[in-house]
């Protein structure tokens, strides 16, 4: 089965820097997506970035890109130049890729503070 | 991007009772949703995998006749929590799958409280 870890429970950056949180993930799998996913005090899930595993390039969706590193499973999310609004919960998932809809699997999430 | 609504936003029911819970995708079809249930500070925990025209599929340890799960048209997926007790208040979110775009878009959520 597989399985998303997420080591920081939280994590606090100062408005306009640059906070990295941590993904790793455990597949036997060789093709597969890889998400990040935010939710604000609203409880609403939004997509923040969206990864293909067999992309070697990591993608990028304005102030937010991702490390991937397939062959460490790893998996981390950088936000540059923080704003207020970048404050919630941030879930790293994992879901299979068979063509169809398929199970996400979530990480434990981490809260990212952002300070003044 | 594509839109999910559930209703209701906030239910209160004593204990005992049933409550539905609807999901709706607005502006595609949906051949799959999810449910999922997401107790304080934790994560999003998946309940069932609910196919229009099908049963669903629930994970192991979720009671399937305690959280019945209706997909009956390719926009509108309800859960039912029957015989509704304390433990149960919690968090429901559902998804829907976007063919099109290959991927899950979350409605806003429904917060049980059962006394």
């Amino acid at each position: 089965a597989q399985t998303v870890t997420q080591s920081q429970p939280e994590m606090s950056v100062q408005e306009a820097e640059t906070v990295t949180l941590s993904c790793t993930y455990d597949t036997s799998e060789s093709d597969y997506y890889l998400f990040w996913y935010k939710q604000p005090p609203s409880r609403q899930m939004i997509l923040v970035i969206r990864q293909e595993a067999y992309k070697q390039q990591n993608a990028t969706e304005n102030r937010f890109s991702v490390n991937f590193q397939k062959a460490a499973k790893s998996f981390s999310l950088k936000i540059s130049d923080s704003q207020l609004g970048d404050a919630a919960m941030y879930f790293c998932a994992y879901r299979p890729y068979t063509g169809t809809a398929s199970k996400l699997t979530f990480g434990t999430g981490t809260r990212l503070q952002v300070t003044l | 991007g594509a839109v999910v609504s559930q209703h209701p936003s906030r239910v209160i029911c004593k204990s005992g009772t049933s409550v539905k819970i609807e999901c709706r995708s607005l502006d595609f079809q949906a051949t799959t949703m999810f449910w999922y249930r997401q107790f304080p500070k934790q994560s999003l925990m998946l309940m069932a995998t609910s196919n229009e025209g099908s049963k669903a599929t629930y994970e192991q340890g979720v009671e399937k006749d305690k959280f019945l799960i209706n997909h009956a048209s390719l926009t509108l997926s309800t859960l039912t929590v029957t015989s509704a007790h304390p433990e149960d208040s919690s968090f429901y979110i559902c998804s829907a799958y976007a063919r099109q775009v290959n991927e899950q878009f979350f409605g806003p959520g429904t917060r049980l409280t059962v006394l």
